[in-house]
């Protein structure tokens, strides 16, 4: 029979508007997040990381959102072009060294 | 340019063919790490080398083995690869003062049959 790849979750978002891409985490104790960006055939790149004794941080064009009563994080992309287009996942610290919990990612489609 | 280079970045190999992946890089960071990743599965840590000479097991390091002989050299050996083994691997290093800046390589996608 077929069979059927894994797919990502897909965000499609025209070019020039706000993108918001979400994450969702499962240890409320963990105390660092960061988003990495993976472009097709290239590797993860650091985009932006965050500790839990914030709630907001911005960098270039992004902002970071953490959310800890839900355990929720969203890396949102200002004025999205087409260069943004790529696989976007969080990470977050797993106890106290320095190991990361990936995320599968998010597949962001950016179309003109 | 700063950068970190595997080789091969695709290879297509036969269960229980040993093989080397190269991995180096340029930035003089002291901590390198091995991934690999899977559809559906994230990456996953396979070994990581805090610096010369030390070496410390992932989260998936069965079927893997590493050295650090060199401070800019992190090869990753598979003595004996099984289908299982097929994925896109990627190593990565950061400088010891930001744990979590990892500069990642571009990727080689291997396939055991």
């Amino acid at each position: 029979g077929e069979s059927v790849g894994l797919h990502l979750p897909t965000l499609s978002v025209q070019e020039g508007d706000n993108s918001i891409i979400n994450c969702a985490y499962s240890n409320s104790a963990s105390d660092y997040f960061i988003w990495y960006k993976q472009e097709s055939g290239k590797g993860p790149q650091f985009i932006i990381d965050i500790r839990s004794n914030m709630d907001k941080r911005q960098g270039q064009r992004v902002t970071v959102l953490l959310n800890k009563t839900v355990k929720h994080l969203s890396l949102q992309i200002a004025a999205t072009q087409p260069g943004d287009s790529a696989v976007y996942f969080c990470a977050e610290r797993r106890g106290s060294g320095y190991a990361l919990n990936f995320g599968k990612g998010t597949s962001l489609l950016v179309t003109p | 340019e700063a950068q970190v280079t595997q080789n091969p970045r695709y290879l297509i190999t036969v269960t229980g063919k040993k093989l080397t992946v190269t991995c180096s890089q340029n930035m003089n960071h002291e901590y390198m790490s091995w991934y690999r990743q899977d559809p559906g599965l994230g990456l996953r840590q396979i070994y990581y080398s805090m610096n010369v000479e030390v070496t410390d097991k992932g989260d998936v390091p069965e079927g893997y083995k590493v050295s650090r002989k060199e401070k800019r050299n992190f090869p990753l050996i598979l003595e004996s690869p099984s289908p299982n083994q097929t994925s896109l691997y990627f190593c990565a290093s950061r400088e010891t003062g930001r744990p979590y800046e990892q500069y990642f390589g571009p990727g080689t996608r291997l396939t055991v049959t």
